[in-house]
């Protein structure tokens, strides 16, 4: 199993800044994923951060908003660019390793509210 | 886009009694996993499905793979305050790789 961990852990930010989360694992995985969670909601897959290449966004999701980086294979930073209120959300970075099992390990997340 | 649905989407039940979350989705999956999300927490693998029709039990639960690999279900007997939680079914698309697309979750809360 991986153990994730991320910072900070909460934040609560005004309109028009930015924030970058980090995700840090305590091993080295092929696959990192950001999802964005509303209160009550389910889990969106915002983008697939793989190491040495650039990272895949959904639908929805661009990069000029929420740039990635993933300079090594046990870190990834997300940034939530130019805030609204609309970006409140919890943010949770995963892994999955292909050289473990198949489940994916989740971090705590980072609960972001923006006024 | 590919969208899995749960239902129900809320369920209270007395302690001892079962539970049942049924998910669809509106393409075949390539496999199927169920999460665990505690209140507060952040989602914990349960299990993956993979065979059309396969059937897995863990203690008091029970998941089952559709036959034509686009619905599952988790079923929990006698559920107890440990089960409290959101559990959201997460599939796998042919061709999508390791990208999972959740559910829509469905929130359980038992009552003593």
């Amino acid at each position: 199993s991986a153990v994730i961990s991320q910072k900070p852990s909460r934040d609560i930010c005004q309109r028009g800044t930015s924030l970058t989360i980090q995700c840090q694992v305590d091993s080295q995985v092929t696959m990192m994923f950001w999802y964005r969670q509303q209160p009550g909601q389910s889990l969106t897959l915002i983008a697939t951060a793989n190491q040495g290449s650039e990272a895949t966004y959904e639908s929805g999701f661009v990069i000029d908003k929420f740039p990635i980086s993933r300079p090594n294979l046990t870190f990834s930073t997300l940034t939530v660019s130019n805030m609204s209120p609309e970006d409140s959300s919890i943010y949770l970075c995963s892994v999955w390793d292909v050289k473990g099992s198949y489940e994916q390990y989740f971090g705590p997340g980072t609960r972001l509210t923006v006024t | 886009g590919q969208q899995v649905m749960q239902i129900p989407q809320y369920q209270h039940v007395q302690e001892g009694e079962d539970f049942t979350t049924y998910c669809n989705s509106s393409t075949t999956l390539s496999n199927i996993q169920w999460y665990k999300q505690r209140p507060g927490g952040h989602p914990v693998f349960l299990i993956q499905l993979v065979k059309s029709g396969e059937v897995k039990k863990q203690k008091r639960l029970t998941f089952q793979f559709g036959e034509a690999k686009k619905n599952s279900s988790l079923h929990i007997t006698a559920t107890q305050t440990t089960d409290v939680g959101t559990y959201f079914c997460a599939g796998s698309f042919t061709g999508g790789g390791n990208k999972l697309t959740f559910g829509t979750g469905t929130q359980l809360k038992v009552e003593l």
